[in-house]
C-alpha cells in the first residue's frame, strides 16, 4: 500500500546551518505530496505542498521539489533559526481525502 | 477566520468515565477528519466525514469509540468508557472539498490522559 518514509530524528544543527529532511514515498498513481510542521502543544500547519511532478513547493524559506524518478519530496532550507524547531512531517494524498503519513522528524536548532 | 476550533485543549479523566470531545470546523469546509497522535503510533486516521456524513470509520480503534456530526459546524468524539491507554493527543482537521490537492486545517488538539 501507499506509504510515506521520513529520515528518523531527532536532527540537531546550529543556527544558520543548511536543513535537508528526506522524505520518500510509495504510492500507485502520481499523488499530491505535503509537509506539515508542528510546533510545540500546537496542531499541524501546511508549510508547503507539490500537486505534480516537478512542482516546487515554498515557504518560510522552505523548499521541496516533487521528484517522481526517486519519488522523493525533500525538505530543505538554506539557513535554518531557533525558531524553526518543531515535528516536520511528510505527507501524501491517496486519492481525495485521506492522507499518508510520516513518522515525523524532530528539528532542534541551537543558537 | 478563527480556524478549527477544538475543546477543552486539555482533558484528564479516571479509567471508566465518559469522554466527549468537540470540534467546530472552518466555515465552508465540507470534510472533517478525526486524528488520534501517539509517541508509539504516530498519526492515526480516526474518521473522515464528509457533508456531515461518516465515510470511513475504519480506523476507529474499536466500540467504545463514536463520532458524530449533526450538522456542517460542529462534531464530536465520545469515548465510553474510556481506557489509560486511550491517552493520547486527538486532533480534529477539516478542509474544503474532495480535490486530491487540498490541504487539511488541524485544530490545536485535546490532550487527553485517561487515569
Amino acid at each position: 500500500g501507499d506509504s510515506v518514509t521520513q529520515m528518523e530524528g531527532p536532527v540537531t544543527l546550529s543556527e544558520e546551518a543548511f536543513l535537508t529532511i528526506n522524505c520518500t514515498y510509495t504510492a500507485t498513481g502520481y499523488p499530491s505530496l505535503f509537509w506539515y510542521v508542528q510546533y510545540p502543544g500546537e496542531g499541524l500547519q501546511l508549510l508547503l505542498k507539490a500537486t505534480k511532478a516537478d512542482d516546487k513547493g515554498s515557504n518560510k524559506g522552505f523548499e521541496a521539489t516533487y521528484r517522481k524518478e526517486t519519488t522523493s519530496f525533500h525538505l530543505e532550507k538554506g539557513s535554518v533559526q531557533v525558531s524553526d524547531s518543531a515535528v516536520y512531517f511528510c505527507a501524501l494524498k491517496r486519492g481525495n481525502y485521506q492522507l499518508i503519513w510520516g513518522a515525523g522528524t524532530k528539528l532542534i536548532i541551537k543558537p | 477566520d478563527a480556524g478549527v476550533i477544538q475543546s477543552p485543549r486539555h482533558e484528564v479523566t479516571e479509567m471508566g468515565q465518559e469522554v466527549t470531545l468537540r470540534c467546530k470546523p472552518i466555515s465552508g469546509h465540507n470534510s472533517l477528519f478525526w486524528y488520534r497522535q501517539t509517541m508509539m503510533r504516530g498519526l492515526e486516521l480516526l474518521i473522515y466525514f464528509n457533508n456531515n456524513v461518516p465515510i470511513d470509520d475504519s480506523g476507529m480503534p474499536e466500540d467504545r469509540f463514536s463520532a458524530k456530526m449533526p450538522n456542517a459546524s460542529f462534531s464530536t468524539l465520545k469515548i465510553q468508557p474510556s481506557e489509560p491507554r486511550d491517552s493520547a493527543v486527538y486532533f480534529c482537521a477539516s478542509s474544503l472539498g474532495g480535490e486530491a490537492n487540498t490541504e487539511a486545517f488541524f485544530g490545536q488538539g485535546t490532550r487527553l490522559t485517561v487515569v
